[in-house]
């Protein structure tokens, strides 16, 4: 059971280039989420889909979309990657039935140059 | 923002009980406590919830004071794979986690 798989682990771009982050739930979960982390700072939400064909705004949208492809797969995209970009980008997803706790992933990586 | 302070860091030695403290003196009727931790750059690790009683699994104890305004969280036998950053957080089951900057655990041999 792979719980929450991202995809890449690691990706360097060039300001201007585009990027999508992959991520997997195989739990039947409901409720996607997409968070940044920066150094030395707590998770931030980006954007979260509470069920499937529903993405709503977090915290700090700006600059990203998001797809809920289907049940299991909601990736986000960087149309035009900036150096404020730079994070590691978790993904999570709950079953959202209830008080249920999140699962997360191992997080991307990314160094925008 | 989030709705809980936590102590920035905090030490235990190995062995010991440690013992994390969350103040959420705002916390509303329906939201419930939850414990989640950080191990070095990984993915946050869910640890323990409750609403009112106090909680205990396989990881920790939760102890939430009787007026739920505070929380902690009990790690009775800390190891050195214990040291994380603990965050606590405050929420309405169905809505998105808010992360604060958490309590950084270093547990010394």
């Amino acid at each position: 059971n792979a719980g929450v798989t991202q995809t890449p682990k690691f990706q360097v771009l060039k300001t201007g280039q585009s990027m999508t982050l992959q991520c997997a739930q195989d739990m039947n979960h409901n409720s996607m989420y997409w968070y940044r982390q920066d150094p030395g700072m707590g998770l931030r939400l980006i954007y979260y889909s509470a069920s499937e064909g529903t993405t709503d705004k977090g915290e700090v949208p700006n600059g990203y979309n998001v797809s809920r492809l289907n049940k299991r797969e909601f990736s986000l995209r960087l149309e035009s990657a900036a150096p404020s970009q730079t994070s590691v980008y978790f993904c999570a997803s709950m079953r959202g039935q209830g008080p249920q706790p999140q699962h997360f992933g191992d997080g991307t990586r990314l160094s925008i140059l | 923002d989030a709705k809980t302070t936590q102590p920035p860091s905090m030490d235990c030695a190995e062995g010991r009980a440690a013992n994390l403290p969350c103040n959420h003196s705002t916390i509303s009727g329906n939201e419930y406590v939850y414990w989640y931790r950080q191990i070095h750059s990984q993915g946050p690790q869910y640890i323990i919830h409750g609403l009112k009683n106090n909680e205990t699994n396989e990881m920790a104890s939760l102890i939430i004071t009787e007026d739920r305004k505070s929380s902690t969280l009990i790690l009775p036998h800390a190891t050195l794979r214990d040291t994380a950053v603990y965050y606590c957080i405050v929420r309405v089951w169905d809505t998105p986690l808010v992360f604060g900057k958490g309590t950084r655990l270093s547990v010394i041999a």
